[in-house]
Parts: structure tokens; sequence; C-alpha cells
């Protein structure tokens, strides 16, 4: 059964600060690894995917890596901003479910301070 | 283009109760899926339709179901309703199977 995880749970830096975000999975068998952003009692906002035969995508000041081998993917946010705080959350899309059944980590609520 | 509707947006019931909760699909979308998110918990899949045909389920009873429509709206039914029903139920569509998921600001369910 594929478990996913996230380290930390939750994380308060300082603005302007480089950070990761850190998702594990026990599972190497994806299709791909998606990362969501979740504002406060709102629905997702998909971030970046990556495809299980890439390593790494990036989208402005974002950057997430995928080491299927490993079960490791990270989130990197350059230059944090108070308008980046929220909870981040990854998720996998197993390689043996026929539908589009996502497996999601727990998140990881994200403070970033003025 | 549109993004991905529910509604309603919250909604208190009591235990035992049925309720049904609504989701517009993105322009072009025919694939949908549900999720549950208890609080402080990742989203959980509950089912995923397919034109109009359930094609995968997660560990959830029968008492969930659900229907999409040929016009790719989607419905979520829940029966004898729990308290740890209590969650936001989000809706997803996506453009086909394998593509991005579209998430909708879901529908937050209280049951007491």
């Amino acid at each position: 059964k594929q478990e996913v995880t996230q380290i930390p749970a939750a994380l308060s830096v300082p603005e302007g600060e480089n950070l990761v975000l850190n998702c594990s999975f026990t599972d190497s068998a994806i299709y791909n690894l998606q990362w969501f952003r979740q504002d406060p009692g709102k629905g997702l906002t998909s971030l970046l995917l990556i495809q299980s035969s890439q390593r790494e995508q990036t989208s402005g000041r974002l950057n997430a890596s995928l080491d299927k081998s490993s079960g490791r993917s990270t989130l990197y946010i350059a230059a944090s901003q108070p308008g980046d705080s929220a909870t981040y959350l990854c998720a996998v899309r197993p390689f043996d479910q026929g539908a589009q059944k996502l497996v999601f980590g727990q998140g990881t609520r994200l403070t970033i301070n003025p | 283009e549109t993004g991905v509707t529910q509604s309603p947006t919250h909604l208190i019931k009591t235990r035992g109760q049925q309720v049904t909760l609504r989701c517009s699909s993105q322009s072009g979308h025919n694939t949908v899926s549900w999720y549950q998110q208890a609080l402080g918990q990742g989203p959980q899949f509950i089912f995923q339709y397919y034109r109009e045909e359930e094609n995968g389920r997660g560990n959830f009873p029968p008492r969930f179901s659900g229907l999409q429509f040929p016009n790719y709206s989607s419905e979520l039914n829940v029966n004898a309703l729990e308290l740890d029903d209590s969650a936001l139920y989000l809706c997803a569509s996506s453009l086909e199977i394998g593509s991005p998921l579209h998430f909708g600001n879901g529908t937050r369910l209280t049951v007491t």
C-alpha cells in the first residue's frame, strides 16, 4: 500500500529565505508526483507535476525534484514571501491504479514571517 | 474558461441524515474525482467517474455513492451520515485520465 509522508509538518521562516519541503513515498511504481498548495478552507491549487520519467520541474520561484528510486521529492521555494504562507501537499499517482487515484501526504503548513 | 465549482460551500447535517454535494467540472473535462479531507489531514480518494461510469473507488463504504451526468457535472451522495463524515469534500476534474487534476474549493460538511 502506497504511503506518502511529508516532513516537517509545520515550518515557520522569515521572509526572503530559501526553503525546502520534503516528501517521501513507499512505492516507486508511480505515474507522476504532484505538488499542491492549499490556503485555509480552500481547495487545492496545482503547483508542479513531475512525470515518473522526469527529474525536476520549475515554475517561477518553485522547483520540484523527483528521485523515484529512493522514493523522495523536494519542493524548493526561493526568496520566500508572506504570500507563500499556506499548506503544501504532495501526492503520487500509483502505477497500479486504473483510476486517477492520488495518494496524498498530510501536508506541510508553511508560515512566512514579514 | 471556468474552473471547478462546488455547491454548497458549507453544510450542517444531523447524524443519520442524507446529503448530496454537487460539482461542476471545468469545461471540456470528462473525468471527475471526489476526495474527503478531514481536518489536518491530506485528502483521501473516494471515487472517480469517467464518461458517466465509476472507474475506481477508494476505501469508503457503499453509503458513499456518486453520479456523473452527460454534461460531466457530478454529485456525491452520502447516506446515514456519521459524525466522522465531517470533513471538506473536494471535487477534481481533468481533461482525461492522466492529465493534471483541477480542484474546486470544496464543500465543508459538518455532522452533528
